[in-house]
């Protein structure tokens, strides 16, 4: 069985800062692994995946994740908050059978002027 | 480009009521997915269909049941709502056949409570 883990359900960042979220998931198998945002009473929006290949993942809005796989970690990066990342960010991992995504409890980022 | 479209958004229900939720995709995807949202717990999956004419129950089936009416439409039914089953519920669909890396596309969510 596969589960993520996000370690953090809030964090609080200073505009310009350096976000962090950390991802670590648990797979059997290699995984597939995503990272989605939410805003305010919206759905998920893909912010970027890992499949194979490049290790270094860039994805919209200026994040970017990295997949270590001795680590099981999939962290997700900004160099620099903007108020308009203030969301709620789920990690979220598939193998290769079915396509069912299991999801990160989610860590809501609140982002301070 | 309306992408997928969960009707209604908000619902208040009493317990013991049925209620279907509606959900609709134009990307000509051939998977649907039904998941509930509570707050720290994430998304969990309650059922899902891989393709037209089939569909399998995920982590959280239990209380639900669902239909794949054609390639488009994918609906979810409370047959007799709990207030345990108060929660934000997404709909969402991608292309399977292509491949396990494919993301899901999310509607905006309906917002029921069961009183």
């Amino acid at each position: 069985a596969q589960s993520v883990t996000q370690l953090g359900s809030h964090v609080s960042v200073s505009e310009g800062a350096l976000v962090l979220l950390r991802c670590n998931y648990s797979s059997s198998v290699p995984p597939y692994l995503f990272w989605y945002v939410q805003y305010p009473n919206q759905g998920l929006q893909l912010l970027l995946k890992y499949t194979t290949g490049a290790t270094l993942v860039k994805g919209i809005n200026g994040f970017e994740a990295e997949f270590k796989k001795s680590e099981t970690s999939f962290h997700l990066t900004k160099p620099s908050a903007h108020m308009s990342d203030a969301a709620e960010y789920f990690c979220a991992v598939t193998q290769a059978a079915g396509n069912k995504l299991t999801f990160g409890g989610g860590t809501r980022v609140l982002v301070k002027p | 480009n309306a992408g997928v479209t969960q009707t209604p958004k908000f619902q208040v229900l009493k317990t013991g009521q049925s209620m279907t939720l509606q959900c609709a995709q134009d990307m000509n995807h051939n998977s649907m997915y039904w998941y509930r949202q509570d707050p720290g717990m994430g998304l969990r999956l309650i059922y899902y269909s891989a393709s037209e004419g089939t569909t399998d129950k995920g982590e959280v089936p239990n209380g639900y049941n669902v239909s794949r009416l054609n390639k488009r439409e994918f609906s979810l039914r409370l047959e007799s709502a709990a207030p345990s089953q108060t929660s934000v519920y997404f709909c969402a669909s991608n292309l399977l056949l292509t491949g396990p890396n494919q993301p899901q596309h999310f509607g905006d969510g309906t917002r029921l409570s069961i009183l």
